[in-house]
């Protein structure tokens, strides 16, 4: 079984300009999380996809931030217009149920200059 | 609200000692214990996790866990470190959204193992 694999592994734009992130869950996993950890701090919520439905996006930081999960399956993050504090690593993970263990994927690496 | 502190950063081991790692929570009502590993490259892995019950937890890769409610405390334990467990841990707490569980997560440790 593939694990959720992410794209692109590292991406470094400039400020003001536009990047979207990737994440492919494990096939069957209804449930689907990003998660952002900012250089030397904690790994923290963004927000929660129950298949194309947002459960839960208490954890976006700004109207910049856009996350769409169309048919259910993969899901992307744009972020429109990129700031340098921005940067991070972002994490996807997904899950069957809602109480089942989430399952990360190794993340995109964000630099915005 | 919920919080995980680690108190290291870094830790330092020879390869077959013993490995403590330290995690205090704070949290509300009993809470939902996790720890994660990620190795170079890869993901975040669960290594084991505290729902209720048994306060001594066991997980993979010879990891196990103690809960004590009186300390808010969740440490990490292996009695032999392996070069391959050299990673950066996290302690996380979870609470809960929709009935799904959204770990809040300390800030890490990065485990470095001389040989």
């Amino acid at each position: 079984e593939a694990g959720v694999t992410q794209f692109p592994s590292h991406s470094v734009i400039e400020k003001g300009q536009t990047v979207t992130l990737r994440c492919d869950p494990i096939s069957g996993h209804d449930n689907l999380y990003w998660y952002r950890r900012v250089m030397g701090k904690e790994i923290k919520f963004l927000l929660h996809f129950v298949k194309e439905s947002k459960q839960d996006e208490s954890g976006m930081p700004n109207n910049r931030f856009l996350a769409e999960r169309t048919g259910g399956t993969y899901s992307t993050l744009k972020v429109q217009p990129a700031e340098l504090e921005d940067s991070g690593v972002y994490f996807c993970a997904s899950s069957r149920g809602l109480a089942d263990t989430q399952y990360f994927g190794p993340g995109t690496r964000l630099t915005v200059l | 609200a919920q919080s995980v502190t680690q108190p290291d950063i870094h830790i330092t081991v020879s390869e077959g000692a013993s490995l403590e790692l330290r995690c205090n929570y704070s949290y509300g009502a009993t809470p939902y214990l996790f720890w994660y590993v990620q190795s170079p490259g890869q993901g975040l892995q669960l290594l084991l996790k505290y729902f209720s019950g048994d306060t001594l937890v066991q997980g993979i890769k010879g990891f196990e866990a103690e809960f004590k409610r009186s300390q808010s405390s969740f440490n990490l334990r292996k009695p032999s470190v392996h070069w391959s467990d050299a990673a950066e841990y996290f302690c996380a707490v979870g609470g809960t959204s929709g009935g799904s569980y959204i770990p809040t997560f300390g800030r890490g440790t990065s485990l470095i193992v001389h040989p």
